[in-house]
């Protein structure tokens, strides 16, 4: 199992930004998929996750209206779309895959920066 | 959304044992059995150690263990190692509206 996020940089407030997750080693069409993100310094925060056939998607408030998450099953990848990027968005972003559907996040990628700065 | 409430720092002499408490409410933690525990070295991703309480996923030694009672959930850390020095997470999900998962504070643990 590998999962592996790009896309982060540096970006000014207001700015947006696409993040991706390649996954391979398993059959992503069958787990639901999280992304988490952790600030400098700070602990895990649980942002977003979608079902496996893409029927349902759930938010952590902080980021509802401004990021949309998405999934290619073809492409056997995860998207995380920021809009509205403020400065308190500022984190290492870790896509996840949760192997018994209830949380359990099993594999993790390497994380990719994301800084929210003029 | 607030937290799950867990103590800063946690500390054993290498052998002992030590159990990392996780405190939330009947929504999340004590109305599921929804709750997973995460070790983080510095700079690294988190790994999963339990899940769904007490299950604990291929490859992860024995002497990790999960429990829990009313409103907290514990991981127990038996025999410790200097390699078990890390920063620890609970997570649990969170019946709300709509539906969510919430992390704890994070317990580093620091072997003597």
């Amino acid at each position: 199992v590998q999962l592996v996020e790009s896309g982060g940089g540096l970006v000014q407030p207001g700015g947006s930004l696409r993040l991706s997750c390649a996954a391979s080693g398993f059959t992503f069409s069958n787990f639901w998929m999280n992304w988490v993100r952790q600030a400098p310094g700070q602990g895990l925060e649980w942002v977003a996750n979608i079902k496996y056939d893409e029927s349902a998607t759930y938010y952590v408030d902080s980021v509802k209206g401004r990021f949309t998450i998405s999934r290619d099953n073809a492409k056997n990848s995860l998207y995380l779309q920021m809009d509205s990027l403020r400065a308190e968005d500022t984190a290492v972003y870790y896509c996840a895959r949760d192997s018994s559907s209830t949380g359990g996040l099993d594999s993790w990628g390497q994380g990719t920066l994301v800084t929210v700065s003029s | 959304q607030s937290a799950l409430t867990q103590p800063a720092s946690v500390s054993g002499s290498p052998g002992q044992s030590i159990t990392i408490s996780c405190t939330g409410t009947s929504s999340d933690v004590g109305g599921y059995n929804y709750v997973s525990w995460y070790q983080q070295h510095p700079g690294k991703a988190p790994k999963l150690m339990i899940y769904d309480v007490t299950n604990r996923p291929s490859g992860v030694s024995n002497r990790f263990s999960g429990s829990k009672s009313g409103n907290t959930a514990s991981l127990t850390i038996s025999g410790l190692q200097a390699e078990d020095e890390a920063e620890y997470y609970c997570n649990s999900y969170r019946d709300s509206s709509p539906p969510l998962y919430v992390f704890g504070t994070g317990t580093k643990v620091t072997v003597l």
